[in-house]
């Protein structure tokens, strides 16, 4: 299955300011996803990163709030935008590559803003 | 779109007994059902799946089961150890697309006590 790399694997923000987390994989995949994790919660789905394209946003989280950006099939970043307290959780990239259903996450990015 | 209900929110068992796990799905299309481990601070873990061509699968202690017909799918860990201690989550894929978005439970805290 394919490896990620996801990084920071922490931080703590200030409010009002953004952060970027990358997920870079080690071959090509069909598919890459970005979960948000909340304390003590499930995974819930924020984004289809799409290569070369707009990604597709689930109801509830918005463009402008949580950027993302996937140039090829390799990597793609997720910004959380003007952080407020509320947006502290863990945050994980997810990808699959269509040929065994497989879905592998990333390590994870433990973000606390204060 | 999809909805997945889990079942127990917590388990607590001995060490060597079985364990138990529900989920239920909504979206027929569904056909990819994985379950994963997420032990605390750490990403979450494929530990077995299933496809709705087949109505179970084993992999040494772990086992699970499929009903179509009723849409949902169960986890059974035999001889637990106090290593299976951890957070159990199932999932099911979207549209019955081998790359479509995972839908997640909501979560089970199980418990093995020595």
């Amino acid at each position: 299955s394919a490896v990620i790399s996801q990084k920071p694997s922490r931080d703590i923000c200030q409010r009002g300011t953004s952060l970027t987390i990358q997920c870079q994989v080690d071959s090509q995949v069909t598919m890459m996803f970005w979960y948000r994790q909340q304390p003590g919660q499930s995974l819930t789905l924020i984004a289809t990163a799409n290569q070369g394209s707009e990604a597709t946003y689930e109801s509830g989280f918005v463009i402008d709030k949580f950027p993302i950006s996937r140039p090829n099939l390799t990597f793609s970043t997720l910004t959380v935008s003007n952080m407020s307290p509320e947006d502290s959780s863990i945050y994980l990239c997810s990808v699959t590559d269509s040929s065994n259903y497989g879905y592998t996450f990333g390590s994870g990015t433990r973000l606390t803003v204060v | 779109g999809e909805n997945v209900e889990q079942h127990p929110s917590t388990l607590s068992v001995q060490e060597g007994d079985s364990a138990v796990i529900k989920c239920t799905y909504s979206d027929s299309a569904s056909n990819y059902f994985p379950w994963y481990k997420q032990e605390l601070g750490k990403r979450p873990q494929l530990i077995i799946d299933i496809r709705s061509n087949v109505g179970e699968k084993k992999d040494q202690r772990i086992a699970v089961t499929l009903n179509k017909t009723a849409k949902h799918f169960s986890l059974h860990i035999t001889e637990t150890q106090p290593e299976d201690s951890a957070v159990y989550f199932c999932a099911a894929n979207a549209g019955g697309t081998s790359y479509g978005k995972l839908t997640f439970g909501q979560g089970t805290i199980l418990t093995v006590h020595p």
